[in-house]
């Protein structure tokens, strides 16, 4: 098993930009979540999804969206990049209770 | 919601030296708790986990035990290593959604 893949590693964009950080995971889990990492706040949650078609805000959503169409791909799109999105995106996936587990994150930079 | 206050630090030890990293917690229902670890420039990876009151969650020679009538989970090992620097975050897991804290950087000195 890959695990849970995250591309890509880095990314530089533009104010206003777009662009979509790709996630997928192999394990059948049913839960799956994106979390942002920023020095000095920790991880914070920015959507959450239980299964294929269902997905949920958590404690930062705003300036990104998500979609479960498969329960192994959950993509987060930024609509129109800012520079406060600069930061280390982590996606995570678990089933029940069990131990959730991380991807290797992707670093962004929005200039 | 459920959220997690946890000592911020820096941590910085002598090798040999013991450790304690408080971390405490509030949430609804009977949530699991976790204590994952990330090393420089990687994700984040499980280090122990408890499920119920009273249960000792171990690994690596980390301990930390289930404490609900003080709603804590305090992470200890006896004797820390170089290989142990590293930011340990405190997790409280209910329903859903898994919930950290700040992280606190432990860096161990030879």
């Amino acid at each position: 098993n890959a695990g849970v893949t995250q591309t890509p590693k880095f990314q530089v964009l533009k104010t206003g930009q777009s662009m979509t950080l790709q996630c997928a995971q192999d394990m059948n889990h049913e839960y799956m979540s994106w979390y942002r990492q920023d020095p000095g706040m920790g991880l914070r949650l920015i959507h959450y999804s239980v299964g294929a078609g269902i997905t949920d805000q958590g404690e930062v959503p705003n300036g990104y969206n998500v979609s479960r169409s498969t329960t192994e791909d959950f993509p987060l799109r930024l609509l129109s990049a800012a520079p406060s999105q600069t930061s280390v995106y982590f996606c995570a996936s678990r089933t029940g209770q069990e131990t959730q587990y991380f991807g290797p994150g992707t670093r962004l930079l929005v200039l | 919601g459920n959220s997690v206050t946890q000592m911020e630090g820096p941590v910085t030890l002598s090798e040999e030296a013991f450790l304690t990293i408080n971390c405490t917690y509030t949430a609804t229902g009977y949530p699991s708790l976790f204590w994952y670890v990330q090393y420089p420039g990687e994700g984040l990876q499980l280090l122990l986990k408890a499920t119920k009151a009273d249960d000792k969650g171990s690994n690596k020679g980390f301990e930390a035990t289930y404490r609900k009538e003080t709603t804590s989970f305090h992470l200890e090992k006896g004797s820390v290593q170089v290989s142990d620097s590293a930011v340990y975050f405190c997790g409280v897991g209910s329903n859903y959604k898994l919930t950290f804290g700040k992280g606190t950087l432990l860096t161990v000195n030879p």
